[in-house]
């Protein structure tokens, strides 16, 4: 079936730091991937979303691009803030599998100190 | 434009009882998702209403069971509670075949 891997957090940066969340998927058909955001105490918030290979998403400086060909779609910020202290979700949808059913990666926790 | 809409926001029942979550959608949308948020389980899609008809379901126990109203809004009922149904629940909608917009959530604790 359809899936999600993400990296295991927390991820602990400094501010102004690079910031890589890896994520990668498996999927029977051609899915469309997506990053969400849950801030603490909050639902999810939709960051970016790529639907077909080569794709880029990016969205208030974070980016991530859709890469067939290592069913990846890392997301990634130049430089992280405070205010980026959340967890961060890969999801993908797939018409396989309904295609409003979003299957998601078990979140990433992301805390960036000043 | 007002958001996802849940509630309420905390709900605190005892084992064996039911339990009521409601969603109001976005302006527009059509399309209504219950997930389950629970620790050390991750993010476990519930059901999916779309114009007033359950579309898809997911791996849960047929005491998870809902509807949609002809203005789009939603319940989540949940009857006969265990332990293990205390968890964030989270409403989403969409129209067509846009991303989905996520709500708040209700915290639901079983004692």
């Amino acid at each position: 079936g359809n899936s999600v891997t993400q990296m295991e957090g927390p991820v602990t940066l400094s501010e102004e730091a690079f910031l890589t969340i890896n994520c990668t998927y498996t999927a029977t058909g051609y899915p469309s991937l997506f990053w969400y955001v849950q801030y603490p105490g909050e639902g999810l918030q939709l960051l970016l979303k790529a639907t077909k290979a080569d794709d880029k998403g990016s969205n208030k400086g974070f980016e991530a691009t859709y890469r067939k060909e290592t069913t990846s779609f890392h997301l990634e910020k130049g430089s992280v803030q405070v205010s980026d202290s959340a967890v961060y979700f890969c999801a993908l949808s797939d018409r396989n599998t309904g295609f409003q059913k979003l299957v998601f990666g078990t979140g990433t926790r992301l805390l960036v100190s000043p | 434009e007002a958001g996802v809409t849940q509630s309420p926001t905390h709900l605190i029942k005892t084992r064996g009882q039911q339990a009521t979550l409601r969603c109001s959608p976005i302006s527009g949308h059509t399309s209504v998702y219950w997930y389950q948020q629970a620790l050390g389980l991750g993010l476990q899609f519930l059901l999916w209403y779309d114009e007033g008809e359950e579309r898809n379901r997911g791996n849960f126990p047929p005491r998870f069971s809902g509807r949609q109203f002809p203005n789009y809004s939603s319940e989540l009922n949940v009857n006969a509670l265990e332990l293990e149904d205390s968890a964030l629940y989270l409403c989403a909608s969409s129209g067509g075949r846009q991303p989905q917009h996520f709500g708040d959530g209700t915290r639901l604790s079983i004692l």
